[in-house]
């Protein structure tokens, strides 16, 4: 997805914050999605949020958005071992630019050091 | 079972031959995507279909083939397998275009000698 776009890699010690950045271009998105991949796995998703929020909260799970900067984080907190996975971001289907599916980021592995 | 499932879970083949990959899932979605997975590209679109009898190109389309008789399955054909095919192919579904978004099956690891 190069409308997406993510940093590859993140490392962070069990306990710690993690945060993972996404940059997306399509200021028409309705919404924007978290998905996890564990190794082997399909694309789970975490969470999503509403493009008129700035915020939401999971659990451990912080999600920020910043429509004027087409900006898009997910914060961790506590990150546990089991966290280690590839993060994706994705943005939602618009009928402005005329797509149809999903577009996702090249994913941003996590790993947790214990 | 119930969910979405894809068949096979691994499969090796030679260049130029046709190869198949399955998907089904049991929920009556609507809709159905095909994407592949490289390294450093992400999630790429090959197909999607919006209900049966209704597919479209996505972003990497050329050298596959889609049909969906069936709401429930959605095949993906290789017609003359590349090397640039070996992939990690990824189907999912959902009700809607966008919402609490997809759910993918986990996966067909695709390997093209």
């Amino acid at each position: 997805g190069e409308d997406v776009e993510q940093s590859l890699f993140l490392s962070v010690r069990e306990g710690d914050s993690s945060v993972i950045n996404c940059t997306y271009t399509d200021s028409s998105s309705t919404y924007l999605y978290w998905y996890k991949q564990e190794p082997g796995a399909g694309l789970q998703l975490l969470t999503y949020i509403f493009s008129n929020m700035d915020m939401k909260q999971d659990q451990r799970l912080t999600v920020l958005l910043n429509k004027k900067d087409k900006h898009l984080s997910l914060r961790i907190a506590d990150t546990q071992t089991g966290d280690s996975a590839i993060y994706f971001c994705a943005e939602s289907p618009s009928m402005d630019t005329g797509r149809r599916a999903l577009t996702f980021g090249s994913g941003t592995r996590l790993q947790v050091q214990p | 079972d119930a969910g979405i499932t894809q068949s096979p879970r691994y499969k090796i083949t030679e260049t130029g031959r046709q190869v198949t990959l399955m998907c089904h899932q049991t929920w009556s979605h609507s809709y159905m995507f095909w994407y592949r997975q490289d390294l450093g590209h992400g999630l790429r679109l090959i197909y999607y279909s919006a209900a049966a009898d209704i597919t479209d190109k996505g972003e990497v389309p050329d050298g596959y083939v889609v049909s969906r008789s069936k709401t429930e399955n959605f095949p993906l054909t290789l017609e003359s397998a590349t090397r640039s095919q070996t992939s990690v192919y990824f189907c999912a579904s959902s009700e809607g275009l966008s919402g609490a978004g997809y759910t993918f099956g986990s996966g067909t690891r695709l390997t093209v000698v």
